[in-house]
This record gives C-alpha cells, sequence and structure tokens, in this order.
C-alpha cells in the first residue's frame, strides 16, 4: 500500500516565523508535490519535485520554499509566515506521465498563521 | 487556457438515490481526466481515470464517469449513493504536453437521511 506521511498534523504559527511541513513516502516514486487547498480554489500546486535534489515551482510559489534532500522525502519551508499562508497542506507523490498517472496524498497538514 | 469547472459547490442527495456531479474541461490536446475523492479529514484518493477508449469508465465504490469529447465533460455518476460517500470530489485534468494536472474546485456531496 503506498505511503505518504505529513508531519506535524496541525500548526500553530506566529506571523513572521518560520515553518517546516515535512513529507515523507515510501512508494518510491520520482515526483513529489506540495499542494494547498482554500475553499473555493480546491488544489493548487506550490512546488514540485522530480527526485532527490530537484525542486520546482508550481503555481504559486511566491512565499514558499521546497527541499528534496532524499527521494523520501520533501519539505515545504515558510521562512516568513504570514497570516494568509494559514490553509491546508497537501504532500502527493506520484509518477505522473504515460501510464502512470495515480497522486497518492498524505492526510494534510492544518496551518494557522496569527 | 486549460481549466477545469466543477459548476456545483454542493450537492444534496437522499440516500438510495441517484447521483451526477458535473465537470466541464476546457484543453485542445488530447485530455487525460481524473475524479478525486476527499473524505472528511483525510487526503485525497483516486476514484476513477479516464485515458482513452470506452468512454464510460468504472471507479471504486460502483462510481462512474462519461467522457464526452463533444461536450467537453466528464460526469461522475452514481445508481444509489449511501451515506458513506459525503464527501468532496475533484475532477482533475491532466494534459498530454507536459504532464500537469489542472483541479477543479471540488464539489461537495452531501447525503440526506
Amino acid at each position: 500500500e503506498a505511503a505518504v506521511t505529513q508531519s506535524p498534523r496541525n500548526k500553530v504559527a506566529v506571523t513572521g516565523g518560520k515553518v517546516t511541513l515535512s513529507c515523507n513516502q515510501t512508494n518510491n516514486h520520482n515526483n513529489m508535490y506540495w499542494y494547498r487547498q482554500d475553499t473555493g480554489h480546491g488544489l493548487r500546486l506550490i512546488h514540485y519535485s522530480y527526485g532527490a535534489g530537484s525542486t520546482e515551482k508550481g503555481d504559486i510559489p511566491d512565499g514558499y520554499k521546497a527541499s528534496r534532500p532524499s527521494q523520501e522525502n520533501f519539505s515545504l519551508i515558510l521562512e516568513l509566515a504570514t497570516p494568509s499562508q494559514t490553509s491546508v497542506y497537501f504532500c502527493a507523490s506520484g509518477d505522473v506521465g504515460l501510464g502512470q498517472n495515480t497522486l497518492y496524498f498524505g492526510a494534510g497538514t492544518r496551518l494557522s498563521v496569527l | 487556457a486549460q481549466s477545469v469547472t466543477q459548476p456545483d459547490a454542493r450537492v444534496t442527495v437522499s440516500e438510495g438515490a441517484s447521483l451526477q456531479l458535473r465537470c466541464k474541461y476546457s484543453y485542445s490536446g488530447t485530455p487525460y481526466l481524473f475524479w478525486y475523492v476527499q473524505y472528511p479529514r483525510q487526503g485525497l484518493q483516486l476514484l476513477l481515470k479516464y485515458y482513452s477508449g470506452d468512454p464510460v469508465v468504472q471507479g471504486v465504490n460502483g462510481f462512474e464517469a462519461e467522457f464526452s469529447k463533444s461536450n467537453s465533460s466528464f460526469h461522475l455518476r452514481k445508481a444509489s449513493v449511501h451515506w458513506s460517500d459525503s464527501a468532496v470530489y475533484f475532477c482533475v485534468l491532466r494534459m498530454d504536453s507536459n504532464y500537469q494536472l489542472i483541479w477543479g474546485s471540488g464539489t461537495k456531496l452531501i447525503i440526506k437521511p
């Protein structure tokens, strides 16, 4: 069974603070993704990665950094958190391409920036 | 520009009734289409997918979807809903050019007892 684990599940941060969201996958997928989910917007892609050492900007990368130190781990970093980054964040893994199109999602991290 | 539209933010259906969730896409290339489901306080799971061939595709838990090129649609259906189907459903388009995924805004399905 494919598995994607996110930590923490809930986080309260202060404005201007640094936040790191972690994601671990045991699927041996090359691709990993960070999305945020807000009411009325569905999922929006923040950053993604094709493999260890690679990070790419998604549709809404401003204010976020990503790090992929290994095949299994993909982190999302908010250097200076703002209230507009209050959201639910989802990590996913999957080898999106010909014949392989399923994404496997973590349970999400609920972030509140006060 | 490519897009996915789910026109209904919320749909309420009585348990045992039939269901259709609408999805329209805009894309000039060959679309690959998916439905994902998000149960309360959980991540998202793949429900079904369409690449080519038979326009009606079967998914898990009795769900099916029908692709229509002429209508640019990929509507999700179920003959008889159960209370456990309460969730948010997302329609997703994958572009064949760069494998990028375009997500609809989701439809929240509410099942009345």
